[in-house]
């Protein structure tokens, strides 16, 4: 079982519409959990933190978390076509481990 | 002002040779890491450093050694190349090292061993 498991995609969705993308993680101890957005080519640049149960909110986007199960969520509210990338689910607890991605297609 | 620097951003090379990749942050951070990312996109952490000290040493071949000559900079060096080796490679820094420090990622360099 990897330790951070992510739909792979493709995932797209109308302009306008509301994204979601979910991430399951294996180790209870993990302590805090990131969304990276990467372009194609690019490097991850990061989107939304989170460390407590519950929702957090920036923007169009929305992180939920919850440790119970283990999973972690991004909402990405009024999607626009420069959202098209893909979203790498990161969590740390005694390791840093990013999940393989899930390609987010945003069409006008 | 570029935060996380790498050079070279492409390196093209044949099987057996050694090459290095050079990172340098100006960000300040205490830590540094080194992440390769493979054609399907899995990003895996190979190595951090805080302070110039090795902290995680993940299960990689020991042809690939890091060396922090300082805590502003983290270099890759890698011997006797393979194939499996050609991927992406990301430097990334943070500031202290802690769980919940958010990483900042270099540019990136695309190997390719042919």
């Amino acid at each position: 079982q990897k330790e951070v498991e992510q739909n792979s995609g493709p995932l797209s969705v109308p302009e306008g519409a509301i994204a979601s993308l979910n991430c399951t993680y294996s180790d209870r101890g993990s302590q805090s959990f990131f969304w990276y957005r990467q372009y194609s080519g690019k490097s991850p640049e990061l989107i939304m933190s989170i460390y407590s149960n519950g929702d957090k909110e920036d923007g169009r986007f929305t992180a939920q978390l919850n440790k119970a199960s283990q999973y972690v969520s991004l909402l990405i509210r009024d999607s626009q076509p420069s959202d098209s990338a893909t979203y790498l689910c990161a969590v740390t607890g005694n390791q840093f481990y990013f999940g393989t991605g899930t390609s987010l297609t945003v069409i006008p | 002002d570029t935060a996380v620097s790498q050079t070279p951003k492409y390196l093209v090379t044949q099987m057996g040779n050694d090459k290095s990749i050079k990172c340098e942050q100006n960000l300040g951070h205490d830590t540094m890491y080194w992440y390769k990312q493979d054609s399907k996109k899995f990003l895996k952490i190979m190595f951090s450093y805080n302070n110039k000290e090795l902290i995680i040493n993940e299960t990689v071949p020991n042809r690939f050694s890091p060396k922090s000559p300082d805590k502003a900079h983290l270099n890759l060096h890698i011997n006797s190349l393979e194939l499996g080796d050609s991927a992406v490679y990301f430097c990334a820094s943070s500031p202290t090292g802690v769980t919940t420090d958010t990483q900042y990622f270099g540019p990136g360099t695309r190997l390719t061993v042919l």
